[in-house]
């Protein structure tokens, strides 16, 4: 069965204390890696999409990385405004674009 | 980035009553729109897919018949609660890709409360 795993469920950082989230996957054929920001009451906002193992996108203190069965979002010298909860969502090869999405990770960083 | 809206942002309704929640692709069509649904503190759950100008496919255990999608545009889809109870209440979220793309363009949401 297709499974998406992220961890840890909550992290707590203070300011600069770098740190990762972590997005293990189980599919029979990934199409497409995901991650998501969702603030609380909002829509999920896009951050990045990835394809193939050994591919890393860059945004701000964001970077991916994809490997063959997870996903790191690594985030480097977090500020209070990037606490939000972290969603991992992957497209499974002949799924019509549906997304699987992780249960999140809900990050709080501290001033 | 592509934008998706909602409305309205939030509804409060007595129980049987119906409840219609718009999505709408600002800047760009979109022949599939999803539906999700998301609990406190829970990830999304996908209810269904609305296809343009066809019915929507809809996920094992969502009630086709309670939760009712017309797809009439390339730039609209609505979900309508009907009958809504308390157990419906919710966040309803919706999402639509521009074409050729597989990145997914989630919209605000809409919370539900049934009382």
């Amino acid at each position: 069965e297709d499974q998406v795993t992220q961890s840890p469920e909550a992290l707590r950082l203070q300011e600069g204390e770098s740190s990762s989230l972590n997005c293990s996957y189980t599919v029979s054929g990934l199409r497409g890696l995901f991650w998501y920001r969702q603030d609380p009451g909002k829509g999920p906002e896009f951050l990045f999409t990835l394809y193939s193992a050994g591919e890393e996108k860059e945004k701000e203190r964001l970077k991916a990385t994809l490997t063959k069965k997870e996903s790191f979002l690594h985030i480097t010298a977090p500020k209070p405004e990037d606490s939000a909860t972290y969603l991992c969502a992957v497209r499974i090869s002949g799924s019509a674009r549906q997304l699987t999405f992780g249960s999140g990770t809900q990050l709080t960083v501290l001033p | 980035g592509a934008v998706v809206s909602q409305h309205p942002s939030r509804v409060i309704c007595k129980s049987g009553t119906s409840v219609k929640i718009e999505c709408r692709s600002l800047d760009f069509q979109a022949t599939t729109m999803f539906w999700y649904r998301q609990f406190p503190k829970k990830s999304l759950m996908l209810m269904a897919t609305s296809n343009e100008g066809s019915k929507a496919t809809y996920e094992q255990g969502v009630e086709k018949d309670k939760f009712l999608i017309n797809h009439a545009s390339l730039t609209l889809s609505t979900l309508t609660v009907t009958s809504a109870h308390p157990e419906d209440s919710s966040f309803y979220i919706c999402s639509a890709a521009p074409g050729g793309t597989d990145t997914q363009y989630f919209g605000p949401g809409t919370r539900l409360t049934v009382l």
